[in-house]
């Protein structure tokens, strides 16, 4: 079984600074994918950043980078100088086999 | 470019009633298709996958169920809604992937359907 836990249900930013979103996950499958999407108001799903278990590297998306680290079982977001656009749902999820578990998420407000 | 639609973008619906939503994908082919619940303020909760015609896998019981009777089309379907069945339904598609069922591919989420069970 999966699981995903995400323990900020809200985060205050201020513009133009950076915010770490946190992460963790539990599978026992060998082979795995993290993700993170970002859900405005709208409620829309939008993909931001990818990380495979067998990348050797932090995936890295233009503002966004995925800090993994895969002993502690971490895949926590990192939103560097924070746009008042960044303001939203923000999900991790793990994909395995055919498994796909998402966390409860992380509402983030960027302070002007 | 791909493009994924949902309808209808609100619902709202009567205990008992039968419910069908439809999912449609255009500018790809044999796509993984997938749908989810998500209740408000919660997570999303994966209901249904699909990785070709008449194949569908689901991931929680529940009274409702899916079918896909063409290539693009995904369709959530419900005999007798519950009140518990509200929330907001998204449909995602991600490039076809037989063994991982997308694991190593992201998913592209439709406009989703607000579904409101009185």
């Amino acid at each position: 079984a999966q699981k995903i836990t995400q323990t900020q249900p809200g985060m205050f930013v201020q513009e133009k600074e950076a915010v770490t979103l946190d992460c963790t996950y539990d599978t026992s499958d060998p082979s795995y994918g993290l993700f993170w999407y970002k859900q405005p108001s709208s409620g829309e799903m939008i993909f931001l950043i990818y990380q495979g278990s067998y990348d050797q590297q932090n995936a890295t998306e233009g503002r966004y980078s995925l800090n993994f680290q895969k002993a502690r079982k971490s895949a926590n977001l990192v939103i560097s100088a924070s746009q008042l656009g960044d303001s939203a749902m923000y999900f991790c999820a793990s994909h395995s086999l055919g498994k796909v578990t998402f966390g409860t998420g992380t509402k983030l407000q960027v302070i002007p | 470019s791909q493009t994924i639609h949902q309808w209808p973008a609100t619902l709202v619906q009567p205990v008992g009633s039968p419910l069908s939503l439809e999912c449609t994908v255009e500018g790809t082919s044999n796509p993984n298709l997938y749908w989810y619940r998500q209740a408000a303020g919660r997570g999303l909760q994966l209901l249904f996958y699909s990785v070709g015609i008449g194949q569908i896998s689901s991931e929680v019981p529940q009274n409702l169920s899916a079918s896909r009777p063409q290539d693009r089309q995904f369709i959530l379907s419900s005999k007798k809604l519950l009140l518990s069945d509200s929330g907001f339904y998204l449909c995602a598609w991600s490039v076809y992937d037989l063994g991982a069922a997308g694991m190593n591919n992201e998913q592209f989420f439709g406009p989703g359907t607000r579904l409101t069970v009185l």
